[in-house]
């Protein structure tokens, strides 16, 4: 079952201009994480935030995360066309049978 | 390791042949994750594997479907008797302690059945 919801489904901007990307989920969790796919292969670790936390940052990268909306956004400033890829959430639910579940993507284009 | 390994990085197969992908985890990762990604979709959670305990087969999708992994080490997912709606790149995942940081993927094995 899908526990990541993200939106918009795709994003194209300009660069240098700011990307936002949305992460709704479900059930209670541990922490969420946002990944990053280049060319349908392996995914990127970009950051990871937890349950406890609210702002987290790296780099280019601004993480939210509001867990009483159960939702949570990545903010990609000053975008880069190296930074077109697809950018999923995953959320690592509590529980003794939690598993790592990925929502369904969003395809952000980066326009030079 | 420096990173997830997964061999083949592609296979092609025909309809009904057995299929094995290896996936050689980091050193010491202790968590490990198969996961199945269908062209343009989202990834699909397919076994969980943490330490020894008993591993988390609630993915699979059919009994055509199993995976293996001794300790740490190496996995390995099986598809029997294959069909086309298998083909899809199959990724696997890592992480030394799931509630610290992020996983690492391998760059996955391109499964197509014809």
């Amino acid at each position: 079952s899908q526990q990541g919801e993200e939106d918009p489904q795709a994003l194209s901007i300009q660069e240098g201009e700011n990307a936002t990307m949305n992460c709704s989920y479900k059930t209670s969790i541990n922490n969420l994480q946002w990944y990053r796919q280049n060319s349908g292969r392996g995914l990127v670790h970009l950051i990871l935030i937890r349950s406890n936390e609210r702002e987290k940052h790296s780099g280019r990268l601004r993480v939210t995360l509001d867990t009483s909306k159960k939702s949570s956004s990545l903010l990609i400033t000053a975008s880069r066309a190296a930074d077109t890829a697809s950018y999923f959430c995953a959320t690592d639910a509590t529980g003794a049978n939690s598993k790592l579940t990925f929502g369904k993507g969003i395809t952000l284009s980066v326009r030079p | 390791g420096a990173g997830v390994s997964q061999s083949p990085s592609n296979k092609v197969t025909e309809k009904g042949k057995d299929v094995e992908l290896r996936c050689d985890p980091i050193s010491g990762h202790t968590a490990l994750y198969w996961y199945r990604q269908r062209l343009g979709q989202g990834l699909e959670f397919l076994i969980y594997f943490q330490g020894n305990s008993a591993p988390d087969k609630s993915g699979l999708p059919s009994d055509r479907f199993s995976a293996e992994r001794t300790g740490e080490s190496v996995s390995t997912l099986t598809i029997q008797r294959t069909q086309q709606e298998d083909s899809a790149v199959y990724l696997c995942a890592s992480t030394r302690d799931r509630g610290l940081g992020g996983y690492t993927f391998g760059s996955g094995t391109r499964l197509t059945v014809v």
